[in-house]
């Protein structure tokens, strides 16, 4: 089975720092891919980053980072200089890669953890 | 035009009352997928289909039923309404193969409420 766990249910910072979102991830199958979507206040889900779990190298778009550690089974998301409009829902999600795993095609979401930008 | 679209954008409804959500996608993908999500607990599966003839149970399906009446259209259905089936409603789609096949498209999501 597959799990995804968001620790940190509520996030509150003030503009310009940095935050740092966890996700911590459970499954049996050994290649997968790791998620991480946005929802801000008006309710779509905005697609941020897929990785492939043969990668492990971290990524950084803009003020966006994501480190990915196999060995702690973590796909952390980081905002540096954090911004009003970076105000939403984070979601990490996890599905499986190969066609043989019974979870296949299938995402597992993290309960998302809402973060607060304040002015 | 979006690529994903579900209608309606919100319901709301009385217990007992038969309601469906539509979803229509334009990308093409052979696969289709029905979530809720409630606060706190994330997006939780309810059905998916792998092509209009393969339709499966997610991890939630009980109280819902769901008809793929086309590659392009995947319809959810609460035949009876109760007022725990509140939540918000999204539909995604994906390839069956190629570079973004694990990747899922969301529509904008139905709220529902039932009273």
């Amino acid at each position: 089975a597959q799990k995804v766990t968001q620790a940190q249910t509520e996030i509150s910072v003030v503009e310009k720092e940095d935050v740092t979102l966890d996700c911590v991830y459970e499954t049996r199958d050994t290649t997968y891919y790791l998620f991480w979507y946005k929802q801000p206040p008006s309710g779509e889900l905005v697609f941020l980053i897929r990785r492939n779990s043969f990668d492990e190298q971290n990524e950084i778009s803009g003020r966006y980072s994501w480190n990915f550690q196999k060995s702690t089974s973590s796909f952390n998301f980081t905002i540096t200089a954090s911004q009003v409009v970076d105000s939403a829902v984070y979601f990490c999600a996890l599905s499986p890669s190969f066609a043989g795993g019974t979870s296949y095609g299938k995402l597992t979401f993290g309960q998302g953890t809402i973060l607060t930008v304040h002015p | 035009d979006a690529d994903v679209t579900q209608t309606p954008r919100n319901r709301i409804t009385k217990t007992g009352k038969r309601i469906m959500l539509e979803c229509s996608q334009t990308k093409g993908h052979d696969r289709m997928y029905w979530y809720r999500q409630d606060p706190g607990l994330g997006l939780r599966l309810i059905y998916y289909s792998f092509d209009v003839k393969d339709i499966n149970k997610g991890e939630i399906s009980d109280g819902y039923s769901v008809s793929r009446q086309a590659q392009a259209k995947f319809s959810l259905s609460l035949e009876s309404a109760i007022p725990n089936q509140t939540a918000l409603y999204f539909c995604a789609t994906s390839e069956s193969s190629g570079g973004t096949y694990n990747e899922q498209f969301f529509g904008p999501g139905t709220r529902l409420t039932v009273l």
